[in-house]
């Protein structure tokens, strides 16, 4: 069975960069080709698509969040990443990876959610 | 972007009651059609997938959950409350080309 388990900072200050990885175990994040994805969940709110990446690479990003955000893959360590630049106090949120219900459907449901992970933006 | 509206927000009912969550596309996509999903959430945990292609129960989920819709207008519905379902439901659509969108939640509560 997959499991998604994000770590990284849990504070941030303004104007700096969010760094998060995700590592999947019980399974490779080469097998079948799905696109592993970052979501958030803003405090008392709903949840918002980051963005995905594919095995081989080939991110995509939400439109809104496009001109600040990276994911990349390291099929090496098994885990995927996520970089968001110049976060504001908007950006404080919970952060999740999750994975596709299909293999290589870009947008799906998602059947495969890490725990999340609390960030906090703030000097 | 297509936006999602639930209603109500909350949802007030006791256990073995009816509910009925409803969640308004604010466009008709075609392929919105069999690509749209229903999660519950409780606190401190992640989204659990209910339902997906709008019909479709996901893996261990009873059969007292089921969706339904079509062009705009999606439905979940639990047919009798357990003390377990009180959470929050979102739904989600993924039949967009440019981007997957989720509603805002209805809270279920017990009365």
């Amino acid at each position: 069975q997959v499991q998604l388990q994000e770590s990284g900072p849990g504070l941030v200050k303004p104007s700096q960069t969010l760094s998060l990885t995700c590592i999947v175990s019980g399974g490779s994040i080469w097998s079948r080709g799905y696109y592993w994805s970052w979501l958030r969940q803003l405090p008392g709110k709903g949840l918002e698509y980051i963005g995905s990446i594919y095995h081989s690479g080939s991110p995509y990003y939400n439109p809104s969040l496009k001109s600040r955000v990276t994911i990349s893959v390291d099929t090496s360590k098994n885990q995927f990443s996520l970089q968001l630049t110049s976060v504001t106090a908007a950006d404080a949120a919970v952060y999740y990876c999750a994975r596709p219900l299909r293999a290589a459907y870009r947008f799906d449901a998602f059947d495969i959610w890490g725990q999340g992970t609390m960030v906090a933006v703030s000097s | 972007e297509i936006v999602l509206t639930q209603s109500p927000g909350t949802l007030s009912l006791s256990p073995g009651e009816r509910a009925t969550l409803s969640c308004r596309a604010s466009q008709s996509v075609s392929s919105t059609i069999t690509s749209f999903a229903w999660y519950q959430q409780k606190p401190g945990q992640p989204p659990r997938l209910l339902i997906y292609g709008t019909s479709s129960r996901a893996t261990g989920i009873p059969d007292r959950f089921s969706g339904s819709g079509s062009g705009t207008d999606f439905t979940l519905t639990i047919s009798r409350l357990e003390p377990e379902d009180f959470a929050v439901y979102y739904c989600q659509q993924y039949g967009s080309s440019s981007t997957l969108t989720f509603g805002g939640g209805t809270k279920v509560e017990i009365k």
